[in-house]
Parts: structure tokens; sequence; C-alpha cells
């Protein structure tokens, strides 16, 4: 079966970069989303297509695919980012697959 | 996006069956799938199954035997039926419009999720 791996938790200071990362075997291949879920919220999509930002969105969250790895950036972090972040990808055996999850902690 | 409303079961015993139903709004329903994922408390996300405007539907392999998508296209509903309850079934379910194989879409839209408690 095809296995995402995302770090369980991240930490950084407000306003400094934010980095998610996804691994997957040759991953590259494959069109990767992300999903930002608040406590108590449905999950809601912020990249999708490796680094298609959806309407709304800002431009200080970004979004990477190359090699093995899937990586979402998020700059000039603020309070209100804090929260579990998914990446999920179709696989032809398994369909749809998520991460783990990455909780981003604000300190 | 667009606005999708779920209803179903809160608190089932183990070996009853969940009935979930998903309704979308707006005139796009044909053009997706239409998908649902649950999440155990405290747990991440999985992928239940999916299914379009045709019937045509794909299934979490460790699920299949236990699952049912079905879809009214008259309505703009999708429903969920999961047999055999146990308390690994506990978790919030949501739908969401995205998915459907080798064109597979992010899941762009949520519903609010269900919580499903199964207890004797």
């Amino acid at each position: 079966s095809y296995v995402l791996t995302q770090p369980p938790s991240v930490s950084v200071a407000p306003g400094n970069t934010a980095t998610i990362t996804c691994g997957g075997n040759d991953i590259r291949y494959k069109s990767v989303h992300w999903y930002r879920q608040r406590p108590g919220q449905a999950p809601a999509l912020v990249i999708q297509n490796d680094h298609e930002r959806p309407s709304g969105i800002p431009e200080r969250v970004s979004g990477f695919n190359s090699g093995n790895t899937a990586t979402l950036t998020i700059s000039r972090v603020e309070a209100g980012d804090e929260a579990d972040y998914y990446c999920q990808v179709w696989d032809n055996r398994d369909h749809q697959v998520f991460g783990g999850g990455t909780k981003l902690t604000v300190l | 996006q667009v606005p999708l409303q779920q209803w179903g079961a809160g608190l089932l015993k183990p070996s009853e069956t969940l009935s979930l139903t998903c309704a979308a709004s707006g005139d796009t329903f044909t053009n997706y799938y239409w998908t649902f994922i649950r999440q155990p408390p405290g747990k991440g996300l999985e992928w239940i199954g999916e299914i379009n405007h045709s019937g045509d539907a794909n299934y979490n392999p460790s699920l299949r035997s236990r699952l049912t998508l079905s879809v009214d296209t008259s309505k703009k509903q999708i429903s969920l039926n999961l047999t055999s309850l146990t308390a690994a079934d506990t978790a919030v379910y949501y739908c969401a419009r995205g998915g459907g194989g080798t064109t597979s879409l992010p899941f762009d839209s949520w519903g609010q999720g269900t919580l499903l408690t199964v207890s004797s």
C-alpha cells in the first residue's frame, strides 16, 4: 500500500517560516493536496496539485513536490495558522491516501 | 466551494448499521465524485469511499465488505451504509466533494461532520 509520512509535529515562532514535509515513494509523480484542520472544524483545502492555491489562500502558503518529498511552506506564520495539516494523494491501488497529519504549533 | 449538509445517527450499538446522508447544493453535482472520509477521535483522516452521479463507486478495501455507497441524483444526495459496527468505527464522518479515480480532484468542499459513537 502507498504510504505518506508526515512529522507528527512542527513548532515555529510567529513571523518565522514553517515547513511541513510529506514523504512518499516517487511522490513527484503524483498530485499532492494539502488540508488544514483547525480544532473542532472540518478540514479545508489549502494547496492543490502540488503548488496551486485555492481562492482565499494567501500567497505566504506554498507547496512544492520533488523526488520523494512534498513540502508545505507557510511564511510569516501567524497564530491563526496553528492547526493540523494533512497531505493527500490518489494512488491507483489504494485510491485516496492521507498522510498521518502534522500538528503545527505557533510558539 | 459548495455547501454540504450531512445527517445520520450519532449513537449506535455494536453490530448495528450506520446510515449517513450528504446533500449538495448548486448545479455541479454531476461533474464530481462525492466522497466519505472519517476521523477517529484524536487521530488522522481515513478515506472511506467515493461515488459519482452514475453510481460508479470506489471503496476502501478495508471497509468494502461492510460498506455500500448510493446516490440520488434528483435530490443531489449521496448515502453511506456501514454494517456490523464495532467500537473501531467510532469517528467523525465527513462527506466531501472531490476524488474520482485517475482524474481525481482534491476535496474542495466538506460537510460539517457527523460524530458516530459505537457503544453498548
